[in-house]
């Protein structure tokens, strides 16, 4: 059962463009919800994070951006260079802060 | 701050053997999580741990993997035997306890190919 569904599969994204992510999930116990950057070889790291009582965040170049309603977030990422060619994952936490995760998205940026 | 310590960084064995990983957590960090993740998915939780007890293993085939965190610090997760279902990369992660203390921090991961 795939609790946190991710699209798109793949990205590809001209510098200086904006790259967009997006994730929905059933589980209305889900109380947070970070994006986490993969560089292969490496192991996740985390990019940015929201709660469900906000609507937006952003940090820099990068935004969530959060439907409580439509039980849907997404990951925006601002002038998009090529040093974000990553897989991004979305996720969201259960109880136990026990994470849930998306399948990912394989982000590249054209420069 | 050191981060999260893996070893071995690759593996590879025949099916039916067995193999052993070894985490070392970010120092004082109570909770370690040790993940599946195979090619072209998301990570999956595993086994999680805070301190020496065991959180949640709902999702560890128990059957043929076993974790253990002696002393509540390093942990070893082991496959025996081993099929050929079980190539993956394993995710060591961990983090503070608290409600605002979610970050996972995650090491570099071991490559499981097993043959």
């Amino acid at each position: 059962q795939q609790q946190v569904k991710q699209s798109p599969q793949s990205l590809i994204v001209q510098k200086g463009g904006i790259s967009i992510i997006n994730c929905a999930y059933e589980n209305t116990a889900f109380d947070y919800f970070p994006w986490y950057q993969q560089f292969p070889g490496k192991g996740p790291a985390l990019l940015i994070a929201i709660r469900p009582d906000v609507s937006e965040k952003k940090e820099g170049r990068f935004t969530i951006s959060f439907n409580k309603s439509a039980k849907q977030f997404s990951l925006h990422i601002m002038d998009s260079q090529p040093g974000d060619s990553a897989t991004y994952f979305c996720a969201a936490k259960e109880y136990g802060n026990k994470l849930v995760f998306g399948a990912g998205t394989i982000l590249r940026v054209k420069s | 701050e050191a981060g999260v310590a893996q070893s071995p960084r690759y593996k590879i064995i025949e099916k039916r053997q067995s193999v052993a990983f070894w985490c070392n957590p970010i120092s004082g960090h109570a909770t370690l999580y040790w993940y599946q993740q195979i090619l072209g998915q998301g990570p999956k939780l595993l086994i999680q741990f805070q301190n020496n007890g065991v959180v949640d293993d709902s999702q560890l085939p128990k059957d043929r993997f076993s974790a253990e965190r002696l002393k509540g610090v390093d942990s070893t997760l082991k496959i025996q035997p081993a099929k050929l279902e079980d190539s993956a990369v394993y995710l060591c992660a961990s983090s503070l306890i608290g409600r605002t203390q979610e970050t996972q921090y995650f090491g570099p991961g071991t490559r499981l190919l097993v043959l």
